[in-house]
Parts: C-alpha cells; sequence; structure tokens
C-alpha cells in the first residue's frame, strides 16, 4: 500500500512568489494535515482538512493556505514568499474519527527561498 | 509554558543500554499520545501509541500517567540504529490536533 506522497521533493522560490506544494494521502484517509518545520524547530501546524474542508488552522498568516480536492488529496499554496518560509513542509493523512488516530507521514517538500 | 515539553537531550548512550525519555504536557484535557522517531532531515514515522494502561513493543515501553500528564519511553537493549530524534505527540478533542514536542535527540555509540 502505498503511503503519503508529496511533490515536488525540493522547490527553490524567490521573495515574492508563489508555491504550490501537493499531497496525496494514505488510501481510505480522508484527513490531510500540513506542517511547517524549519531548520532546527520542531513541527508547527498549518491546517487541517477534512472531506473538503478546513478544519482548523494553526498560527500562521492567511498568506498560507490550502485546499482538499474530492480524492482526497491537498495542496497547500504559499503567496508572497518570505526568506523565513524556508522550511521542510509535511504532509500528513489519518482515517477520519477521534484524535486518537494517529497521523502517517509523507517525505516531505523542502522549500528554500532565495 | 510549552504544551509539550521534552528532555533536550542529546542523549549519548552505548549500545545495549536501557534509556529512558519523558515528556510533560500542559493541556489536561488531552486524549491521545504517540511517540514518533524523525531521522535526520527525514520525515517523522510513528513508533508508537501510548495507552493509559502503558504498552510494549519489543524493546520500546510507553508509560502515561494521566494525573501528571506525564509521558514516557523506554528503550532497553539500544541498537545503533535507535539513533534518532524522538518525538512527544499529544492530542485533544474534535480538532484532532497534534501538538510536537521539540524532540529528543538520542546517538547510540557502538
Amino acid at each position: 500500500e502505498a503511503g503519503v506522497t508529496q511533490s515536488p521533493t525540493h522547490l527553490i522560490k524567490t521573495r515574492g512568489q508563489q508555491a504550490t506544494l501537493r499531497c496525496s494521502p494514505i488510501s481510505g484517509h480522508t484527513s490531510v494535515y500540513w506542517y511547517q518545520q524549519a531548520l532546527g524547530l520542531g513541527l508547527q501546524f498549518l491546517l487541517w482538512y477534512d472531506e473538503g474542508e478546513e478544519r482548523n488552522r494553526g498560527n500562521f498568516p492567511p498568506r498560507f493556505s490550502g485546499r482538499q480536492f474530492p480524492n482526497y488529496s491537498s495542496e497547500l499554496n504559499v503567496n508572497a514568499l518570505e526568506l523565513e518560509d524556508s522550511a521542510l513542509y509535511l504532509c500528513a493523512s489519518s482515517l477520519a474519527g477521534m484524535s486518537n488516530q494517529p497521523q502517517h507521514f509523507g517525505d516531505g517538500t523542502r522549500l528554500s527561498i532565495l | 509554558r510549552k504544551e509539550v515539553e521534552q528532555d533536550p537531550g542529546p542523549f549519548n548512550v552505548p549500545e545495549g543500554a536501557t534509556v529512558a525519555f519523558n515528556c510533560t504536557y500542559s493541556n489536561s484535557a488531552s486524549q491521545s499520545f504517540f511517540w514518533y522517531r524523525q531521522d535526520c532531515r527525514k520525515e517523522p514515522k510513528l513508533l508508537m501509541s501510548v495507552y493509559s494502561s502503558g504498552n510494549e513493543d519489543g524493546r520500546f515501553t510507553a508509560q502515561l500517567n494521566r494525573a501528571s500528564q506525564y509521558i514516557s519511553l523506554l528503550i532497553r537493549d539500544s541498537k545503533l540504529s535507535d539513533s534518532a530524534t524522538y518525538l512527544c505527540v499529544v492530542g485533544w478533542g474534535s480538532a484532532r490536533q497534534l501538538t510536537f514536542g521539540s524532540g529528543t535527540q538520542l546517538t547510540v555509540l557502538p
């Protein structure tokens, strides 16, 4: 069974540009989560999508947005990129239900802002 | 105060040693608890869920103390391949948001 897949693996942008990151969850998982992990820091929760709806978002500015498609895959969009947006962006998926469902992570997209 | 706090480490132990990691959480309404491991520049991988009664998976034992809001992970007979950062993870309620500790770095030495 395929795990969570993310694309691209690496993405290089310049300040002010826009970035789109993609994620496909494990088959049967309806919830998708996005996290940011800056170098040397812990995972920071960005967004949670379930059944096509945004269910919760972390403490990030509105230029971080996303969506979930009918096939449960998801996109994360970051507008007006800033240098501090350079980080590993991780997508995770889980089964629906209560919070005792563990999340399974993809390999991540490493975003570098020049 | 951080929502999830862990021993910062690093822990450097010889092969075969027993090592224990501790974690405290601040939200008394927390409902789910996990340990993940993260290798350098890789994604976190689920190591084990933590249940109220405590649970064991091979060389790994996890304990939960809800009264003290404390979670532990014990690794027996450490292997070189256990070298990684161990993340304590706590979740709660319908928000289903997980909060990750900053991790404890373990290096098992030959």
